[in-house]
């Protein structure tokens, strides 16, 4: 079974400091996709961050940053200058590199408060 | 920028009662998809569906629950008769290409009580 474990349910961090969100996951697979969702208080799920699992580089986007290991099944999301706006619950995902497969498997979610 | 949009964002009903929940996805994307949370739990996959059929339902989507795409806009979730389980936010998305590489958008989501 794929499974994706979020062990951190909340974390705070004070403005403008660095956090970094634990993600793990059991696969048999391959190839496959991982991402992180962000989802603001009262708002939509919005992708963060991507990263392919043939690609050895992390992938990075602005002020964020992933810690992919392929060895140790592990993705974690680095979340450099943190700002007011990054405060929602951040979402680990994968999904297999598979024709035919439509289901992304989520974590539980890590509920991340920035503090002014 | 387009969005995916979710009605209603809230909903109590009594058990036993059906319930819809509809889902405007974005108009050039093909993939749909419903998720739900129960509280404090992960984001489940309930379905997928493309090209006018379900293309892949967990176990939790069983005979209760359809999904149909009436009018070429709306996608809707019917829960024929719902239980007290079924409390959770569910969660509409879509995406342009499938899933093997494509970004999922979101609704922000319909909160379903059942009492």
């Amino acid at each position: 079974a794929q499974t994706v474990t979020q062990s951190q349910p909340e974390m705070s961090v004070q403005e403008a400091e660095t956090v970094t969100l634990s993600c793990t996951y059991d696969t048999s697979e391959n190839n496959y996709y991982l991402f992180w969702y962000k989802q603001p208080p009262s708002r939509q799920m919005i992708l963060v961050i991507r990263q392919e699992a043939y690609k050895q580089q992390n992938a990075t986007e602005n002020r964020f940053s992933v810690n992919f290991q392929k060895a140790a099944k592990s993705f974690s999301l680095k979340i450099s200058d943190s700002q007011l706006g990054d405060t929602a619950m951040y979402f680990c995902a994968f999904i297999p590199q598979r024709a035919g497969t439509y289901k992304y498997i989520f974590g539980t979610g890590t509920r991340l408060k920035v503090l002014a | 920028e387009p969005e995916v949009t979710q009605t209603p964002s809230h909903q109590v009903t009594q058990m036993g009662q059906e319930v819809i929940l509809r889902c405007v996805p974005i108009s050039n994307h093909l993939y749909f998809y419903w998720y739900r949370q129960i509280l404090g739990q992960k984001v489940e996959f309930l379905v997928s569906f493309y090209n006018n059929e379900i293309s892949e339902k967990s176990e939790i989507f069983d005979d209760q629950f359809s999904v149909e795409r009436p009018d070429g806009s709306n996608f809707t979730l019917k829960i024929r008769s719902t239980k007290l389980e079924d409390s959770a936010m569910y969660f509409c998305a879509s995406s342009e290409t499938p899933s093997l590489t494509g970004e999922l958008f979101f609704g922000e989501g319909s909160r379903l009580t059942v009492l």
